[in-house]
Parts: structure tokens; sequence; C-alpha cells
């Protein structure tokens, strides 16, 4: 069954240290989100992602923060200068179907564990 | 805004209780709705989902009815079993078209022999 798979699963950097987490969404998805969770909390909306730009993105999603699908396979997520606070687990996950033609799932992968110290 | 709001957990049963946990939700028109699953260690499953009014997404004995009258998706389960002890989170389309979910805060049920 296709999935979606991340990497790193879990990495530890310095703060201030710039981050790039990757993801491989399904291949015949559309659609590309990331997604962040701090330990205990909700699971909350950074980015959306569709042809090859932004579609929306969150307040958390600040200048910080970027994306890019360099390839047409990978879909990154970059955190250029780490603060404490952005020790977190990052989904990313993906869709396939335009919104009035399906049901709008997504598919999410397992996950990059982020400490910063 | 958009926004869904759970039961505050933990939730703890013994095996075959019966589960309820709630979900409301409050945004613009009738949006798709979905419960997914977070096992210990993994990523977030979906576990079932309605996409319209008055509509019951079942999987695994899982079941949650889409009101649109009361704004609510709770999700049940006859009959728990230990393997069911994972994080639950309620989840709404957000206003917009790109497609994204809101989520709850997520609800830790605790199944004991």
């Amino acid at each position: 069954e296709p999935e979606v798979t991340q990497t790193p699963s879990h990495q530890v950097t310095q703060m201030g240290q710039e981050v790039i987490l990757r993801c491989v969404p399904i291949s015949n998805h559309l659609y590309f989100y990331w997604y962040r969770q701090i330990l205990g909390q909700k699971v909350e909306f950074l980015v959306s992602f569709y042809n090859n730009e932004i579609s929306e993105k969150s307040e958390i999603f600040d200048d910080q923060f970027s994306v890019e699908r360099p390839d047409g396979s990978n879909f990154t997520l970059k955190i250029r200068s780490t603060k404490l606070e952005d020790s977190a687990m990052y989904f990313c996950a993906s869709r396939t179907e335009a919104l009035s033609a399906g049901t709008g799932e997504l598919f999410f992968g397992e996950g990059s564990r982020l400490t910063v110290l | 805004g958009d926004s869904v709001t759970q039961m505050e957990g933990p939730v703890t049963l013994s095996e075959e209780a019966f589960l309820t946990i709630n979900c409301t939700y409050t945004a613009t028109g009738y949006p798709s709705l979905f419960w997914y699953v977070q096992y210990p260690g993994e990523g977030l499953q979906l576990l079932l989902k309605a996409t319209k009014a008055d509509d019951k997404g079942s999987n695994k004995g899982f079941e949650a009815t889409y009101r649109k009258e009361t704004t609510s998706f709770h999700l049940e389960k006859g009959s728990v079993q230990v393997s069911d002890s994972a994080v639950y989170f309620c989840a709404s389309h957000g206003s917009g078209n790109t497609g994204k979910l809101i989520f709850g805060q997520g609800t830790t049920l605790q199944v004991k022999p």
C-alpha cells in the first residue's frame, strides 16, 4: 500500500542551526502539507502546497520556515534558524483528489521528531 | 473561525466497555469530518470519515455520525479492546479550498485488561 515517508525519524540540533525535514508523498498525490505537534498538544497546520507554490500558511509559518518540492518527488520543510520552541513532531501529509471530487482525506507520514537544544 | 473541540482526556476504560469520545466543530458550511488515530510511536492514521450530514462512518467497530443539527461527530465503539489504546483526533476540513484539516486537541484512550 502506498505511503508517505519521512526522514529523518529523529533529529537533534543546536539552537540557531538550520534543519531540513524531508518527505516523499504518495506518488499520484497533488496536494502536500506540513503539520506540527508539540509534545502532548494538538496537531497544528503549518502550510499547504499545490502546483509548486504555497496555497495557504498558518501564522506559525513565519519567515524562518520554507517549503519546496525540488525534484518532483521530495517535499521538504526547512527551518532556517531553529529555536527551542520548534521542538516538536513534524508530520507531512498528502492528498490526491481536487476538493470537489473527493472526500479530501489526508495521508500522513510517521513524523520527524525535532529536538532543539 | 473554524475549530474542532474534543472531550478532555485521558479516558480509561476496562476491556469490553462502551466508548464515546465527543467531538463538535464550528465551520462555514458542511465540511467533511474525520477521526484519526495515533498509536504510540506512530503517525496519524485515518480511522473513519463522513462527507455529508447524516452520514455514518465506520471502521474496526468504531462509528461516528455526522450531525449537522448539533455540529457533532462523536466517536463510539461498543466493546473496546486493549489494542484500541491510542490517541484519537477529530478533524474537519478548514474553510477555503486548500483541503487542510483542522484537528481537535486529541483524546487519549487507555484500555485496561
